[in-house]
């Protein structure tokens, strides 16, 4: 599997922007960026995927480097709420691997 | 349109005894994944399962741990003889086809005593 690397840890001002990194130098051509998040005590909840285009949805938006080696989780207003692990993972549905390998994410607070 | 059920959320056994999990998937989803968190850890793949099917159980130690996914009901993940090191948060996941993002439940945290 293709592997990711984030940052440990980050912290953020409520309702402020955040902009969370993802480094995965080695991703196929194949290979779809996804993100879950992980709030404490609960399952890992899907955030977004996308393969080379930036998207956009109601949670967050993904900026995708043009190389595909980085790309960019972004919070555009961050709330208390959003305090969680946040996951990069790399999927190729092509290659009939279902399985999701997380990371250790970034654990990422949110000052009030 | 309720999410991925998982019972019971806490489950505490002795050891030798045999731990059984639930889980139903959302309705609609007939693709099922078992994941396990040690504490302070990541999520680890164990199985996935299309029903009454295991598509790839490579995630699964060898002996004492079985899934299944019947045709009716939810799918269950068995530890029989449970150990120490059995003591865990296990998720599991749904999905509507391959290639989807998988919906969690919130999971069942196992204690051995």
């Amino acid at each position: 599997d293709a592997k990711t690397t984030q940052p440990n840890s980050m912290e953020s001002n409520e309702e402020e922007p955040v902009h969370l990194p993802c480094n995965h130098s080695t991703i196929s051509g194949t290979d779809y960026i996804h993100w879950y998040r992980q709030l404490p005590s609960q399952g890992p909840e899907y955030v977004i995927h996308g393969l080379t285009s930036n998207v956009n949805n109601r949670m967050a938006s993904l900026a995708i480097a043009e190389d595909r080696k980085s790309s960019t989780l972004i919070l555009h207003r961050a709330t208390l709420r959003d305090a969680a692990v946040y996951y990069c993972i790399l999927r190729d549905p092509n290659f009939g691997n279902e399985k999701l390998t997380f990371g250790t994410g970034t654990r990422l607070t949110i000052i009030p | 349109n309720a999410g991925v059920m998982q019972n019971p959320r806490h489950l505490v056994r002795r050891r030798g005894q045999e731990a059984r999990l639930r889980c139903s998937p959302m309705k609609g989803h007939s693709h099922v994944y078992w994941y396990r968190q040690l504490p302070e850890e990541g999520l680890k793949f164990m199985v996935y399962l299309q029903k009454e099917n295991i598509i790839d159980e490579s995630g699964m130690p060898k002996e004492r741990f079985s899934a299944e996914f019947p045709k009716e009901g939810p799918s269950i993940l068995r530890i029989q003889q449970v150990v120490r090191g059995d003591s865990a948060a296990y998720f599991c996941a749904s999905s509507p086809n391959r290639g989807q993002p998988q919906h969690f439940g919130d999971g069942t945290r196992l204690s051995i005593l």
